[in-house]
Order: C-alpha cells, then structure tokens, then sequence
C-alpha cells in the first residue's frame, strides 16, 4: 500500500511561534493533498484541498494566513501553523489523493502550543 | 449539506460481535469508507463499498449499506481486544470535482476480555 510519512509526529511550542509540518507521499505521487485537524475526541475536520503548484482551497472558517500550505512537488507538502496559539494545539493529519482518487493518510503530527 | 452520524460508544464483550452504525445525507455518494484509529495514530482504511453494492465481507469485516435510507454499517464478527479502538465511516461524494471525504463523528469501540 501507499507510504504516507508525517514530520515532526509531535512537537510542542510557545506561544507565538511558527511551526512546520511536513507530509511526504513516499511511493507515489500525489497531484492533491488534503489536510485535516482533529480535536480530541472528534472527527477529522477538512482544513484545506491543495493541488501541485497551486493555492491551496481553505475550508470556511480556516484563515489562510495562519495555516499556510506549501505544496511544491507531487510528493512533499507542508503545513505552517504561524503564530500559534494554545487553541491551535490539535492533530494534524495530511492526505494525499492517489492515482485512483483514494485518499490515503499520514500518521498525523501533535502539536501542543504552551 | 453534508453531514455523517455515528453513535458515540460501543462496548462489546471479547468474542461477540460488534454492529457500528453510520447515516449519511448526500445522495451523490459514490464510495463509503470504514477507517479505524487507535490512540494517537492515524487512519487506517479498513474497508469500502462503492454505492451500487449493498454488502460486501472481508473476513471479519462485513459492510452493509442501504442506499435508500443512507445508512451504513460495519460488523466484526469475534471482536478481540485489538479491536479496541475508534471507528470512522467517512462518505465520498464528487461534490464540486473535489472527490472531497467527509467524516463521521466515530465511534468508540470497547471491547471488554
């Protein structure tokens, strides 16, 4: 199956700073990616659809220029949390759109804002 | 819009079965996914059924979907302790191109030795 990696998997930081995340489809390529957040005890949550080389589609209620999403090569896309605030502290999970329109899903990356 | 129901928790008995439970409002709805999660990690696809099936098994895995109702199902048949985890039902629409997933609330399976 398809090889989907996540980095960092957990990160803590101080208020205010920026952090990167970044989701590597390692045995395919990946024209689309999706990014979500999950709270604890809830459901993934849609953040943004990015596509190769393009800007990425935000959710209603997602800020653009907070979560910035870099996805510059079929196989590497990145997440920017810039400045963070305690309430940003969640799980976050890329998902990479393969070949046959089947998402498949990293390992996810916590990240817990002091 | 689109919305997906699950009941919250589940708790079975080692051996039993387990029937988890999922509604569904978009009828365009081309593909229906099980996903389990165990603690801090991520999705792992379990099973699917297009929207033209009504059934399909995967050894202990059996999906049934009525389509007329929007309502999906997932049992495990001989549920063991590794089964213990949380499962999402998540539905896939063309809703705008996007082939974009929307997920369940999950449903906390307990499976007590």
């Amino acid at each position: 199956g398809a090889v989907v990696s996540q980095h960092p998997s957990w990160v803590i930081c101080k208020s205010g700073t920026s952090v990167k995340i970044e989701c590597r489809s390692l045995d395919f390529q990946a024209t689309t990616m999706f990014w979500y957040r999950q709270f604890p005890k809830q459901s993934l949550m849609l953040m943004a659809t990015s596509n190769e080389g393009s800007k990425a589609t935000y959710e209603q209620g997602v800020e653009k220029d907070k979560f910035l999403i870099n996805h510059a090569s079929l196989t590497l896309s990145t997440l920017t949390v810039t400045s963070a605030h305690p309430e940003d502290s969640s799980f976050y999970i890329c998902s990479p759109l393969g070949i046959y329109n089947e998402q498949f899903f990293g390992p996810g990356t916590r990240l817990t804002v002091l | 819009g689109e919305d997906v129901e699950q009941s919250l928790f589940l708790s079975v008995r080692e051996g039993d079965s387990s029937v988890i439970n999922c509604t569904y409002t978009d009828s365009s709805s081309t593909y229906l996914y099980w996903y389990k999660q165990e603690p801090g990690a991520g999705l792992q696809l379990l099973t699917y059924i297009f929207s033209n099936m009504d059934m399909k098994q995967d050894q202990r895995l059996t999906v049934l979907l009525n389509k007329k109702d929007k309502h999906l199902s997932l049992r495990i048949a001989d549920t063991q302790t590794g089964d213990s985890a949380i499962y999402f039902c998540a539905e896939r629409g063309a809703t705008s191109g996007t082939y974009k997933y929307i997920f369940g609330t999950g449903t906390r399976l307990k499976v007590l030795a």
